[in-house]
């Protein structure tokens, strides 16, 4: 089983404030990196996909970074709002088996009026 | 519209009665894929399939079986569910496993063994 931990479990974030975490993975035999939004009730919407070290990518007030290296990605939320209230997952594929994908428990968002 | 189906999407059952949950994707893909999702645990895959005929195991296969004779269903097998398997599950498809496209996931199925 791939070690995939996220950071911080939960966290509270005051309307309009900024806010990021963290997935951090084992960098061998890396493949690609996912993020998903999941609200309760709903199926996992997925974000990013990616491949190559150093890739960043945006939708809207959300981006992301990876450091296949170092073994992270970071997740960052610029102006949250009530509708990013959710919980963000990262899931995990490597190059020596391809149909595995290894997701992380989550950081659940709360993002307060 | 590109949709992944599951059902039931709710289901109390008891003990020992076998039970199937089918999952359906309309989008000719590859691969497919079982999740259960339990608190503090984040999704842990049961079994996956690269294509038809061709399947193996995820990270928690116990207690579970899949078959997968058509592209397009996959559904997940309970032989003698056991409350210990009571979860929230989803299926999920990819086009091919081994590129850096995104999982597709259905709506869920809430299981729960008494």
């Amino acid at each position: 089983i791939l070690n995939v931990e996220q950071s911080p479990q939960s966290l509270h974030v005051q309307e309009g404030d900024s806010t990021n975490f963290t997935c951090s993975f084992p960098s061998s035999n890396f493949y690609a990196l996912h993020w998903y939004r999941w609200e309760t009730a709903k199926s996992p919407e997925a974000l990013f996909v990616m491949t190559l070290n150093g890739d960043e990518k945006k939708k809207g007030r959300i981006s992301a970074t990876l450091n296949t290296k170092e073994g992270y990605s970071y997740l960052y939320i610029k102006g949250s709002q009530p509708e990013d209230s959710a919980t963000y997952l990262c899931a995990l594929s490597i190059t020596d088996s391809w149909g595995k994908f290894q997701f992380g428990a989550g950081t659940q968002v709360v993002v307060t009026p | 519209e590109a949709q992944v189906t599951q059902n039931p999407r709710y289901l109390i059952t008891v003990t020992g009665k076998k039970l199937t949950v089918t999952c359906s994707q309309n989008m000719n893909h590859e691969y497919m894929s079982w999740y259960r999702q339990d608190p503090g645990l984040g999704l842990r895959q049961i079994y996956y399939s690269m294509n038809v005929e061709v399947t193996d195991k995820g990270d928690v296969p116990e207690g579970y079986k899949v078959s997968r004779k058509e592209k397009r269903n996959f559904p997940l097998i309970l032989e003698s569910p056991s409350p210990n398997q009571t979860s929230l599950y989803f299926c999920a498809s990819k086009e091919f496993a081994n590129s850096g496209n995104t999982i597709y996931f259905g709506e869920g199925s809430w299981l729960t063994v008494v």
